[in-house]
């Protein structure tokens, strides 16, 4: 079956501590995956798409990875701002599919 | 003009009616793609327009319809609303497809 799983659900980190979010995903024929934020109320904003295995991108305290069945989102030195669900999406065939999203919660 | 506009932002609607929501997109963006999420769940795709038609369609029955029109904006309609049809419901738009997605903020759906 074609699925995104995203890991961990939550994760909770003190300010200045880096992590990574995991997106793994099951489909064939993968056309791009996707890195959203989403805030509450909010609809999902764009930050990366990766095409390829070895393809990486960074924004700000964001970076992005991909491999031939996962994706990472490293997020280094978090700020409070940094709060947010992070949704993991891949194009594959004529259809899209998002995992269920990190609720990265950043302390102060 | 920037950005993708929804409306209504908030729709009670009756078990058994018809409902239409409304997305404009930004100029230039031909491919739209309609969601609908749930509480605490990703978005689940509903379907894709491209140049104004169907190609993509994810796993919803044929009462979801909906049209794409060359002033970029679009249009979702569900028929014979039931009650787990109360979601967010959300439209997104992209220059081109397999490029990131500019998401509206959504229409909230309450079927009662």
């Amino acid at each position: 079956e074609d699925q995104v799983t995203q890991s961990p659900e939550a994760l909770r980190l003190q300010e200045g501590e880096s992590s990574s979010l995991n997106c793994s995903y099951t489909v064939s024929g993968l056309r791009g995956l996707f890195w959203y934020r989403q805030d509450p109320g909010k609809g999902p904003e764009f930050l990366f798409t990766l095409y390829s295995a070895g393809e990486e991108k960074e924004k700000e305290r964001l970076k992005a990875t991909l491999t031939k069945k996962e994706s990472f989102l490293h997020i280094t030195a978090p700020k409070p701002e940094d709060s947010a669900t992070y949704l993991c999406a891949v194009q594959y065939s004529d259809k899209i599919i998002f995992g269920k999203g990190t609720r990265l919660h950043i302390l102060p | 003009e920037t950005g993708v506009t929804q409306s209504p932002t908030h729709l009670i609607k009756t078990r058994g009616q018809q409902v239409t929501l409304r997305c404009s997109s930004q100029s230039g963006h031909n491919t739209v793609s309609w969601y609908q999420q749930a509480l605490g769940q990703g978005p689940q795709f509903i379907f894709q327009y491209y140049r104004e038609e169907e190609n993509g369609r994810g796993n919803f029955p044929p009462r979801f319809s909906g049209l794409q029109f060359p002033n970029y904006s679009s249009e979702l309609n569900v028929n014979a609303l039931e009650l787990d049809d109360s979601a967010l419901y959300l439209c997104a738009s992209s220059f081109a497809r397999d490029y990131g997605y500019t998401f509206g903020s959504g229409t909230r759906l309450t079927v009662v």
